[in-house]
């Protein structure tokens, strides 16, 4: 597509339940980030996936948050068990490869209530 | 370790005068180094970036930004700030071709008194 696509756009879900989110980067983009953007602060690591390498989970801040990246192109972020914590917006970003120009998604707003 | 430092978390101008919005990075190569801007309910859009070549890039909306590396910084900036240029920044630091991921600064919030 002509740019990265986060879906949905928006989830309330009640705690304790499972979400999933979706990304589908931009075509050819081997590398996709995902972050977390709490009202009002910067941008938090979650996970990065490059090319068929293993991805860095090392931003993930509990095991109930997991993802996967299919075939190298769509990504699906997991939060199990949701927390009123969780509560944020997630951003995920695409770009050619590692560390180059991050093109970004507008995001999945999501609310635990 | 590598890091990215925007010391400003707020920088409020008015509007007409001009603008520095700083960065300073610690990277374990030569970087790549882009700024960032979300506007109110918006995305990231990226301003500008520098990879090589001429240190002093320019970006859309009328901001340039200046690569120092013996100062190790890459600061934003703009001569007449508008209204609309109010909005959060982010500096960040890359190095393609390694496998040195992104590393984003906590982000500026600009305020434009009228």
């Amino acid at each position: 597509g002509a740019g990265v696509s986060q879906s949905p756009s928006n989830k309330v879900t009640e705690k304790g339940k499972d979400v999933e989110l979706r990304c589908d980067p931009i075509s050819g983009h081997t590398a996709l980030y995902w972050y977390r953007q709490s009202l009002g602060q910067g941008l938090e690591f979650l996970i990065y996936f490059q090319g068929n390498s293993a991805p860095d989970k090392s931003g993930l801040p509990s095991d109930r948050f997991s993802a996967e990246r299919t075939g190298g192109s769509v990504s699906t972020l997991t939060i199990q068990r949701t927390q009123q914590e969780d509560s944020a917006v997630y951003l995920c970003a695409s770009s050619l490869e590692v560390g180059g120009e991050a093109f970004f998604g507008q995001g999945t707003r999501l609310t635990v209530v | 370790a590598q890091s990215v430092t925007q010391p400003d978390i707020h920088i409020t101008v008015s509007e007409g005068a001009s603008l520095e919005l700083r960065c300073n990075y610690s990277y374990g190569a030569t970087p790549y180094l882009f700024w960032y801007v979300q506007s109110p309910g918006q995305g990231l859009q990226l301003l500008l970036k520098y990879f090589s070549g001429d240190t002093l890039v320019q970006g859309i909306k009328g901001f340039e930004a200046e690569f120092k590396r013996s100062q190790s910084s890459f600061n934003l900036r703009k001569p007449s700030v508008h209204w609309s240029d109010a909005a959060e920044y982010f500096c960040a630091v890359g190095a393609v071709g390694s496998n040195y991921q992104l590393i984003w600064g906590a982000g500026t919030k600009l305020i434009i008194k009228p």
